[in-house]
C-alpha cells in the first residue's frame, strides 16, 4: 500500500518568512494530493490541492508543487502570518478502488510575530 | 448546522463502559468515514461508508463496531476498550468514495476520548 513520509515535524518561522513542507509518497498509481490545514480543537480542512497531470499550483500565498518522478510534493507558504500557526498534513491517492487517503503524520507550523 | 458535526466532543470512559460516537452531515453527501488521530502518528482510517454500505474497514479490533443508518448519520460504538484506544476520532464526508474519482473530504471537529 501506500507510504507517505512528512518532513519536517516542526517547523518554526518568523512572521513575513517563508515555509516549505515536503512529502514523499511510495506508490507510483497515486494521482491525487492534497494538503489540510488543522488548527487547535478542529478537524482538518482543505487548502490545496494537486493533481499528477500539473507539476505547481497557486492560490495566493499557497501553492504546491509535484515531482512525479521523484514522487515528492511540497508545500510552499509565503509571507507567513500568525494565524497559519497549526498542523499542517500532506496526503495521497490514488483513483484505484475507492477514494481513502494516506496521510503523512503533520508538520506543526509556529509562526511568530 | 452545517457542514460536518461530531457529538460529543469529550468522552471519558472506562475500559468496561459502552458507549457510542456520533457524526452528522449536513453537506448531502454520499459518503462517510471515521478515522482515529493520535498524537505523532498519521491519521488512520478506520471505515468508510458509500451509500450506507461500508467498503472498508481497515483490520479495525471488533470492540470498534461502526453503524450507518442513512447517509447522513454515522455512528462509532465502543465497548471494552484499552487504553491505547485513546486518541482524536475523526468523521468525515465527501460527496462519494466510489472508483475512478476524487472527492474532497470535509471533516468534523473531532471526539477527544479517554480511556482509563
Amino acid at each position: 500500500g501506500e507510504n507517505v513520509e512528512q518532513h519536517p515535524s516542526t517547523l518554526s518561522v518568523q512572521e513575513g518568512d517563508s515555509a516549505v513542507i515536503k512529502c514523499t509518497y511510495s506508490d507510483s498509481a497515486s494521482n491525487y494530493f492534497p494538503w489540510y490545514k488543522q488548527e487547535l480543537g478542529k478537524g482538518p480542512q482543505l487548502i490545496i490541492d494537486i493533481r499528477s497531470n500539473v507539476g505547481e499550483k497557486k492560490d495566493q500565498r499557497i501553492a504546491v508543487t509535484l515531482n512525479k518522478t521523484a514522487k515528492h510534493f511540497s508545500l510552499h507558504i509565503t509571507e507567513t502570518q500568525p494565524e497559519d500557526s497549526a498542523v499542517y498534513f500532506c496526503a495521497a491517492t490514488s483513483n484505484s478502488g475507492y477514494s481513502t487517503l494516506t496521510f503523512g503524520k503533520g508538520t506543526m507550523l509556529l509562526v511568530s510575530p | 448546522e452545517t457542514g460536518v458535526t461530531q457529538t460529543p466532543r469529550h468522552l471519558v470512559m472506562g475500559m468496561t463502559n459502552k458507549k457510542s460516537l456520533k457524526c452528522e452531515q449536513h453537506l448531502g453527501h454520499n459518503a462517510m468515514y471515521w478515522y482515529k488521530q493520535s498524537a505523532k502518528k498519521p491519521l488512520e482510517l478506520m471505515f468508510v461508508y458509500n451509500f450506507k454500505e461500508q467498503t472498508e474497514n481497515n483490520s479495525v479490533p471488533s470492540r470498534f463496531s461502526p453503524e450507518c443508518p442513512n447517509s447522513s448519520h454515522l455512528f462509532l460504538h465502543l465497548h471494552t476498550l484499552q487504553p491505547e484506544d485513546s486518541a482524536l476520532y475523526l468523521c468525515a464526508s465527501s460527496q462519494d468514495g466510489t472508483s475512478g474519482s476524487y472527492n474532497e473530504q470535509f471533516f468534523g471537529p473531532g471526539t477527544r476520548l479517554t480511556v482509563l
